[in-house]
């Protein structure tokens, strides 16, 4: 396995553009998170999938901020109308949590991908 | 509100000890988690507390107190290499990451 793969690693937009980031997560995995993160910040929870279902999306995340992962594996996030202040890194992780366990359910992160918004 | 401190920057020699502080304030406490983050990297998980006392992995060494809402990260026999920000996460109530800004480790030699 080759961990949790991020596509692309750097995206460099005009401020109103829409963009797209696709994470494939480790195979076994049936969580995939999603968070932002700024530069001196730890990272920002914005939403996590349980197989293909939804579970949670953050209240700081804005209508223009949609996340998919229709098959139960890879997923995609796309920000609509960018703002310069989306600008960060959007990181994805994944990890195994067996029902009703209360286990570690430690994350494995991607490499992220780099967007800037002009 | 939820929170989790910890110092920002840490200054520390080669081949010496440094630990690295957390405290926290969370609805709830559901295991506490330390990720190594090198720049322009992913964070990669170090080390999880979920009952009191000292979790030993090689160089490195994670305590936690429940009671005290408190944890450190302890590195010995420091290299180069570890020059990384180190990340705090405690797992709350619900389940969801709350995540430390981050402590940015510089090794000098």
């Amino acid at each position: 396995d080759t961990g949790v793969s991020q596509n692309p690693r750097h995206k460099i937009t005009k401020r109103g553009q829409n963009v797209t980031f696709r994470c494939d997560p480790i195979s076994e995995h049936n969580r995939l998170y999603w968070y932002r993160q700024t530069l001196g910040q730890g990272p920002e929870f914005l939403t996590y999938f349980q197989n293909e279902a939804q579970l949670e999306k953050s209240r700081l995340l804005s209508d223009r901020f949609s996340a998919e992962r229709p098959k139960g594996s890879f997923s995609t996030l796309e920000i609509q109308r960018t703002e310069q202040g989306d600008s960060a890194m959007y990181l994805c992780a994944s990890s195994y949590q067996d029902s009703g366990s209360s286990g570690a359910n430690v994350l494995t992160f991607g490499a992220g991908s780099r967007l800037t918004v002009l | 509100g939820q929170n989790i401190d910890q110092p920002t920057e840490m200054t520390a020699t080669e081949g010496a000890i440094v630990q690295i502080n957390c405290t926290y304030q969370t609805s709830g406490f559901n295991g506490l988690f330390w990720y190594q983050q090198h720049a322009g990297e992913a964070p990669t998980f170090l080390s999880y507390n979920v009952l009191d006392g000292l979790e030993e992995k090689g160089r490195f060494s994670s305590f936690l107190s429940r009671s005290k809402g408190y944890s450190y990260l302890l590195l010995k026999e420091l290299q180069m290499k570890d020059s990384a920000s180190y990340l705090c996460a405690v797992r709350d109530s619900n389940y969801q990451l709350i995540w430390g800004a981050g402590t940015k480790l510089i090794i000098k030699p």
